[in-house]
């Protein structure tokens, strides 16, 4: 069955330093979202992105964020320059969004370590 | 802006019981979706059951069946034979219909569910 894949499952990185998270949706999807789940907190909505754009972003999603679709597969979440506040597990979702059926479908996750 | 309450932190029952998971929400919208998903210890996010609102009929899957009360804003998640692999994180999360997929989910804070051999 066609599955969400996120890499990497762990990444540990430096304050102040950049980090791409990767993910390869469900291949005839076509919209996908990023969400941060902060330790022991519920999971909240950052983008949404259809169509080679932000279809949605939330107030987390400032411009320290940043999303990109690079190839036909990969859709990417950077940060730009990390805060201790950004650990957390991230999940990307693609969703096909058609004939009804409107489910996300979530990756692992990638948990993020700032220190 | 939509919000999605569960009040039940953490539950605790013997497998093969009946459980019920509870949630409510708040939104003006008409036409939207309501989910449960399940985290186990894996933290990996696992769609457990979809109810569309326009639709009257309670959703089932299996084991799992909700009870959506659309007036009072109600969506309560049903697990009947309960099995120790039903152990997790179990989220309510909402979403609006009518801009495509372009919404994102809006979560509750989860229920823990714990079920004991």
């Amino acid at each position: 069955e066609p599955e969400v894949t996120q890499t990497p499952s762990h990444q540990v990185t430096q304050m102040g330093q950049e980090v791409i998270l990767r993910c390869v949706p469900i291949s005839n999807h076509l919209y996908f979202y990023w969400y941060r789940q902060i330790l022991g907190q519920k999971v909240e909505f950052l983008v949404s992105f259809y169509n080679n754009e932000i279809s949605e972003k939330s107030e987390i999603f400032d411009d320290q964020f940043s999303v990109e679709r690079p190839d036909g597969s990969n859709f990417t979440l950077k940060i730009r320059s990390t805060k201790l506040e950004d650990s957390a597990m991230y999940f990307c979702a693609s969703n096909l969004a058609g004939g009804g059926k409107n489910i996300q479908y979530f990756g692992a996750g990638t948990r993020l370590s700032v220190l | 802006a939509q919000t999605v309450t569960q009040s039940q932190p953490e539950m605790s029952v013997q497998e093969a019981e009946t459980v019920t998971l509870s949630c409510t929400y708040d939104t003006s919208e008409n036409n939207y979706y309501l989910f449960w998903y399940k985290q186990p210890p894996s933290r990996q996010m696992i769609l457990v059951i979809r109810q569309e609102a326009y639709k009257q009929q309670n959703a089932t899957e299996n084991r799992f069946s909700v009870n959506f009360q659309k007036a009072a804003k109600s969506f309560s998640l049903k697990i009947s034979d309960s099995q120790l692999g039903d152990t997790a994180m179990y989220f309510c999360a909402f979403m609006k219909h009518d801009r495509g997929g372009a919404d994102g989910l809006t979560f509750g804070k989860g229920t823990h569910l714990i079920i004991q051999p």
